[in-house]
């Protein structure tokens, strides 16, 4: 079945270091891939996607490329933000278009990242 | 309204209770999905409608787990007899045609006792 993960947390950086955050997946299908982000006290919500091969992502300075050879999905931003703190969610839809058409998501487990100032 | 809005917020249920939580999606979202959250964990699917159809139902993991869409609008997920295991959050999302950006409501965090 599809799988997903991503590096364990919580992940501590100080204001403006770089951040990655590894995501790797297994799919039977060709996946869209995302990136999810849930802020204290909110509700998920998508930070970026890729729907094929070398696309890339990117939304709030944050980038993520759709690496089909190393079945990866790493999240990076170059500067971050005390206001970027939150629990970072890796996903995939492999929706085959056969059977009951499904696509729900596969998350992986989530990434805390705390960003001290 | 503007987004996917679950009820209630907040549910606290005594051991084989039943319990419905509602869901309601986005105006004129064909799509439907419920999810589980374990704490500390990622969302893991339960369920899917297109419409009032349910295509498919493959992630409830037991039978005591129903939900329905009789409408096409509104969707609620049913769970008999709880257990202590059921805790969790329970997510519901919706999105316009398959393969389009799903919305995420709040969530609804049921604790079994």
């Amino acid at each position: 079945g599809d799988s997903v993960t991503q590096m364990e947390g919580p992940v501590t950086l100080s204001e403006e270091a770089f951040l990655t955050i590894n995501c790797t997946y297994t799919a039977t299908g060709y996946p869209s891939l995302f990136w999810y982000v849930q802020y204290p006290g909110e509700g998920l919500q998508l930070l970026l996607k890729a729907t094929k091969a070398d696309d890339k992502g990117s939304n709030k300075g944050f980038e993520a490329t759709y690496r089909k050879e190393t079945t990866s999905f790493h999240l990076e931003k170059g500067s971050v933000q005390v206001s970027d703190s939150a629990v970072y969610f890796c996903a995939l839809s492999d929706w085959s278009g056969s059977g009951g058409g499904a696509d729900g998501l596969t998350f992986g487990k989530g990434t805390h990242l705390i960003i001290q100032p | 309204g503007a987004g996917v809005s679950q009820s209630p917020r907040y549910k606290v249920a005594k051991r084989g209770q039943d319990v419905a939580l509602r869901c309601d999606p986005i105006s004129g979202h064909v799509s439907l999905f419920w999810y589980q959250q374990a704490l500390g964990q990622g969302p893991e699917f339960l369920t899917y409608f297109q419409n009032e159809a349910q295509l498919d139902k493959s992630g409830l993991p037991s039978d005591r787990f129903f939900a329905e869409r009789p409408e096409g609008s509104v969707s609620t997920l049913k769970i008999q007899r709880t257990q202590q295991e059921d805790s969790a959050v329970y997510l519901c999302a919706s999105s316009l045609p398959s393969g389009s950006e799903q919305f995420f409501g709040p969530g609804t965090r049921l604790t079994v006792l």
